[in-house]
């Protein structure tokens, strides 16, 4: 079957390093994000990516990083940067122009 | 403030009982999603709307887009515990296939 996976689905961090979650699809779908969600705050856009080797950045951007080298995968790294990284991190996809996304199961990051 | 506003916020409801969620905006949408979201897990597309007063239903969810697109309602009709979780909108908003946004949610409780 179809669909869009995320690992792991917890994530424990220690301050000052570098993490990276992943994101998989088999859905041929040609777009792909990553959204943050806090509680109270719905999902905000960190960044998306169209077609393969690029990707633009969303409206939270800052301190986190994306690569988009395959159609299928789309990983993001929560950098030292970040300076409140523990959220709950959703990757989805969707066909070109379309809205209707398919999202992964989440993955949940804790700084320690 | 949110560009998109829902309400309320949190429900609890008896199972049977019917139940109304809000999504409001000031702004015209271009397209309205809703999702459905169980704690800690990703989001399921429910409903997609476009044209001012149109309806759709699935099951006993039933969702509407008022004629200014400004504002959309999700009606569920003798409520399930299965019903619970986090209900949230999004949209197409101006200009178009830049700035998708999602309200906060509403959190729904069905008690049995």
């Amino acid at each position: 079957d179809g669909g869009i996976t995320q690992s792991p689905k917890y994530l424990f961090r220690k301050e000052g390093q570098n993490v990276t979650l992943s994101c998989e699809q088999n859905l041929n779908h040609d777009a792909m994000y990553w959204y943050r969600q806090d509680p109270g705050q719905g999902l905000r856009l960190i960044y998306y990516s169209q077609i393969v080797n690029d990707f633009q950045k969303g409206d939270i951007a800052e301190g986190y990083s994306v690569s988009r080298e395959k159609k299928e995968s789309f990983p993001l790294t929560v950098t030292s940067a970040q300076k409140n990284p523990t959220a709950f991190y959703l990757c989805a996809s969707s066909l070109q122009g379309t809205r209707g996304y398919t999202f992964g199961s989440g993955t949940r990051l804790t700084v320690v | 403030s949110q560009e998109l506003e829902q309400s309320p916020q949190s429900l609890i409801v008896q199972e049977g009982k019917n139940l109304t969620i809000n999504c409001t905006s000031s702004k015209t949408l271009y397209g309205l999603y809703w999702y459905k979201q169980k704690y800690g897990e990703g989001l399921i597309f429910l409903m997609m709307l476009q044209k001012g007063g149109e309806e759709k239903s699935h099951e006993k969810i039933t969702a509407k887009l008022d004629e200014k697109k400004q504002q959309s309602s999700l009606h569920i009709t003798a409520s399930q515990p299965s019903h619970a979780g986090i209900y949230l909108c999004g949209a197409d908003m101006f200009p178009y296939g830049q700035n998708f946004v999602f309200g906060p949610g509403t959190r729904l409780s069905v008690l049995p």
